[in-house]
Formats: structure tokens, C-alpha cells, sequence
């Protein structure tokens, strides 16, 4: 099973809303990501998730909260976001994070919450 | 600082025709992954290169890692519609932090 599964598939929601994106894996993964992704652009890294801990925050705003409740599980909390954080929210989950290369460090995706704020 | 190059940004073909796609940079890298992403989905790992001068074969896509380990091509055969995507391509910095560094990627196009 290499599959990475995020609800809700949509969300809309206004700027004073508080919601929730949910990311789940059942690899035996230890490190988890969220990524921000813009039509035509790359993803965005956001945070990492080593063994349970937060071990990158790439300067996001904290409307943007993360948690990280078993190895299995990934949310992002949302509050009071603005129309430009409109974008496609991806989860991914790799082996493990640390020096080296080799399929240790691949990422596998999540099909992603598409996230319109109005 | 985008230390992966990729071109060309787009590219729109007919069905059946050849294409390649290039990352290229200055520095050297252990290994690199190329990724593909199809409208509304998340990215798909395709293939991760390794050694330099190795070329791996997916069906009708074949990869090359140049070298001297800094760059890579996808030289896509007889291109379908389903080829349609953005190709990322991406290497990863090991460290204590370590994470994965995406080009800007190639909208490809595949007409019917």
C-alpha cells in the first residue's frame, strides 16, 4: 500500500472559518509534509514532520497551524485565512528524513484538498 | 535560489510525436526524481536516478541522469493525451532537516 489519503477532496471556506485538512498513511512512514501548491507552479514546502515532531517551518503564517497526533496522522488547522491562500493543499509521506539519498527519501503525494477561500 | 532548471516551461504536441525534456544546474547531486502531475491530482513519483550516466526506462518514457550527476532528461516516445501533466523534476538535500527541492516543472500538453 503506497497511498496517501487527504479529506475533504474540496473545501470551500470564508475568512473567519476555522477548518481542518486531514492526511493519513499507512506506510510505516516517520516523516510527514505539507505543501502549498499554486496553478502551474511547483509545490511549496510548508512544514516537516520527523518521528512526530516538527522539524521545518518554512516561515508560514500561523493562521496556518499543523499537528501531528501518531506517525499515521497529519492535520492542518486553518483560521482566519485570506483569499490568496487559495491554492491546492498536498500531504506527502516519505520513509524518513537525514543524510543520504536512495528511495529512503522518496515522497509519495496525496491527491490533495483543493482549497478555495471566499 | 532555484538551483534546478527546467525546460521548456510548456509544451504543446499532437499525439504520437516525440519529446524531451531537460533539468539541468550546476551542482552535483547524489540522485534526482522526476515526478509527473496530472490536473487536480497530487504528484507521482515516476523515477529516482542515481548513477551518473544511468538511463531508466518507464514504458514510453525514458530517463537519463547526465554524467557528471547534474542534469537529467524524459524523452517522452509517441506521446498520448494521458501523458499530459506537470513534470517536476526534484533532488533531495540530506541532512537533519532534510528535504525535497522541486524545479519550477514542464506543462506538458498531449493533443489528440
Amino acid at each position: 500500500d503506497t497511498e496517501v489519503t487527504q479529506t475533504p477532496k474540496h473545501l470551500v471556506m470564508g475568512m473567519t472559518n476555522k477548518k481542518s485538512l486531514k492526511c493519513e498513511q499507512h506506510m510505516g512512514h516517520r516523516a510527514m509534509y505539507w505543501y502549498k501548491q499554486k496553478a502551474k507552479k511547483p509545490p511549496e514546502l510548508m512544514f516537516v514532520y520527523s518521528y512526530e515532531k516538527l522539524s521545518i517551518n518554512e516561515s508560514v503564517p500561523s493562521r496556518f497551524s499543523p499537528e501531528c497526533p501518531n506517525s499515521s496522522l497529519l492535520n492542518l488547522h486553518l483560521h482566519a485565512l485570506q483569499p490568496e491562500d487559495s491554492a491546492l493543499y498536498l500531504c506527502a509521506s516519505s520513509q524518513g528524513t537525514g543524510r543520504g539519498a536512495g528511495s529512503r527519501y522518496e515522497q509519495y503525494f496525496g491527491p490533495g484538498t483543493r482549497l478555495t477561500v471566499t | 535560489t532555484q538551483l534546478l532548471e527546467q525546460s521548456p516551461q510548456f509544451l504543446s504536441i499532437q499525439e504520437g510525436e516525440n519529446l524531451t525534456v531537460y533539468c539541468n544546474s550546476s551542482s552535483v547531486f547524489s540522485s534526482l526524481q522526476w515526478y509527473r502531475q496530472e490536473p487536480g491530482e497530487g504528484p507521482v513519483l515516476l523515477v529516482t536516478v542515481v548513477t551518473g550516466g544511468e538511463v531508466k526506462k518507464l514504458k514510453r518514457l525514458t530517463f537519463q541522469f547526465g554524467d557528471a550527476r547534474k542534469d537529467s532528461s524524459l524523452h517522452i516516445t509517441a506521446a498520448q493525451p494521458g501523458d499530459t501533466g506537470l513534470y517536476l523534476c526534484a533532488y533531495y538535500r540530506g541532512s537533519t532537516l532534510g528535504r525535497l527541492y522541486f524545479g519550477r516543472g514542464t506543462q506538458l500538453t498531449v493533443w489528440p
